[in-house]
């Protein structure tokens, strides 16, 4: 069974810290994506990664960073967490065409208080 | 700027009837579209999808419709059963790597 494993389901922090978000897949995809998700707003796509070290802003960057030394490993990093982090964040795959479509991990339900 | 929109936040449909979900969009430069369907404290999973050059999808209980000239789609579900309770997203590819989500409608399937 194929999967997308982010490594915290729930994580509480405090303003300020430095948060790391952690996404895994077995799928040998090439592509992977962080996005997160808000009421009224749906998915919005935070960066995305199409190869190993390669990464691009999608739309809403900002106080947001990622790393991908490995092809299964994609990282999100928080700089200096604020309230307005607060968020469902969901790691995604995929192979290089999406016409197949994306993974989804199961989603990290992140508060920054 | 939102190029994808769910214009209905929620839906609520008998069991038995038939559940039609809307989606509109900006770009016509999108060749591919896909829904998505999520329960709480869970990701997303794929629903179906369909390519530009056509005009219906069907799998089972799910009919997909594009309408290239309105910029249009939506997603029938017949009959509706109560495990269909969810929010579904739908999305439509950007390049070849890209997928743009819309916002959500959230069904609720009652007894």
């Amino acid at each position: 069974d194929v999967k997308v494993t982010q490594s915290s389901r729930y994580l509480v922090k405090r303003t300020g810290e430095k948060v790391f978000l952690e996404c895994v897949q077995d799928m040998d995809h090439e592509n992977m994506f962080w996005y997160r998700q808000d009421p009224g707003l749906g998915l919005r796509l935070i960066y995305f990664s199409y190869d190993v070290k390669m990464k691009e802003k999608g739309d809403i960057p900002e106080g947001y960073s990622v790393s991908r030394e490995k092809k299964e490993r994609f990282s999100l990093i928080l700089e200096s967490a604020s309230t307005n982090q607060t968020s469902m964040y969901l790691c995604a795959s995929s192979f290089q065409n999406v016409a197949r479509g994306y993974t989804f991990g199961s989603g990290t339900r992140l508060t920054v208080v | 700027d939102q190029q994808v929109k769910q214009n209905s936040p929620s839906l609520s449909v008998q069991e038995g009837r038939i559940s039609i979900l809307n989606c509109d969009y900006t770009n016509s430069m999108f060749d591919y579209f896909l829904w998505y369907k999520k329960y709480p404290a869970e990701g997303p999973t794929f629903l179906i999808s369909i390519s530009s050059i056509k005009d219906k999808n069907e799998d089972g209980r799910f009919t997909v419709f594009l309408n290239k000239s309105a910029k249009h789609l939506s997603l029938h579900i017949v009959p509706s059963q109560p495990g269909d309770s969810a929010v579904y997203f739908c999305a439509a590819r950007q390049g070849a790597q890209k997928l743009v989500f819309g916002q959500g409608t959230r069904l609720t399937i009652n007894p």
